[in-house]
């Protein structure tokens, strides 16, 4: 009956690495959504998965951020050639189907030096 | 852009006290509003959803309330508790089909005085 959880709790790379964030829903949970949270401001949305179909995709900020979920559970966030502005808090969120309340993950905290 | 404000961006109060935050948003195409608290370095707890159709929803001692035709959601929280010092953030969903993302206000922190 675990709620949603993400791994790394803390993840810190140099500027130009790849880094992979993962989540995982609550169990039967068929909405995944993806989003970024800078320092003192509420999350921005990235992306949302209806089982494992990406179905919007608007907010990734640039072609550097992949996100998928290829067997409509575990989800992962990808950044590519990591930038100091890529600095955030990422968090994830599930729910139970169209229109239902979101449940958030504690989030995953990236630091790129 | 934000879309949603909330003000104040901080609230200190006495423990005790009743208080109401608010939470207001440009469009009026709104499917439902969702209210949460961050505790600091925390994901986010979800407290009420209120649907478009709703005029309020109560849990406890919140009570969230929305007023479409002015574009308001308020947060009311009786009997303020020490415990209840955090960050709330509001956040709603448009109406257009299959737009299911929330857009977040960047949220009001509270500190309740002992």
């Amino acid at each position: 009956g675990a709620g949603v959880s993400q791994s790394p709790r803390y993840k810190v790379a140099k500027r130009g690495q790849d880094v992979a964030l993962r989540c995982d829903p609550i169990s039967g949970h068929v909405s995944l959504f993806w989003y970024q949270q800078a320092l003192g401001q509420g999350p921005e949305f990235l992306t949302y998965f209806q089982n494992e179909a990406q179905l919007d995709k608007s907010g990734l900020p640039s072609d550097r951020f992949f996100a998928e979920r290829p067997e409509g559970s575990v989800s992962t966030l990808k950044i590519q050639r990591t930038q100091q502005e890529d600095s955030a808090v990422y968090l994830c969120a599930s729910s139970p189907g169209l229109g239902r309340e979101q449940f958030f993950g504690p989030g995953t905290r990236l630091t790129v030096l | 852009k934000q879309e949603v404000t909330q003000i104040p961006a901080a609230l200190s109060v006495p423990e005790g006290e009743n208080l109401v935050l608010n939470c207001s948003f440009t469009d009026s195409a709104i499917y439902n509003l969702q209210w949460f608290r961050q505790d600091p370095g925390k994901g986010l707890t979800s407290l009420l959803l209120i649907q478009s159709s709703q005029r309020e929803q109560t849990s406890g001692r919140l009570n969230a309330s929305l007023d479409k035709s002015s574009g308001r959601s308020t947060l009311y929280i009786a009997a303020s508790q020490p415990g209840d010092s955090a960050t709330y953030l509001c956040a709603r969903r448009i109406s257009n089909f299959g737009n299911e993302k929330l857009t977040f206000g960047t949220g009001t922190r509270l500190t309740i005085i002992p």
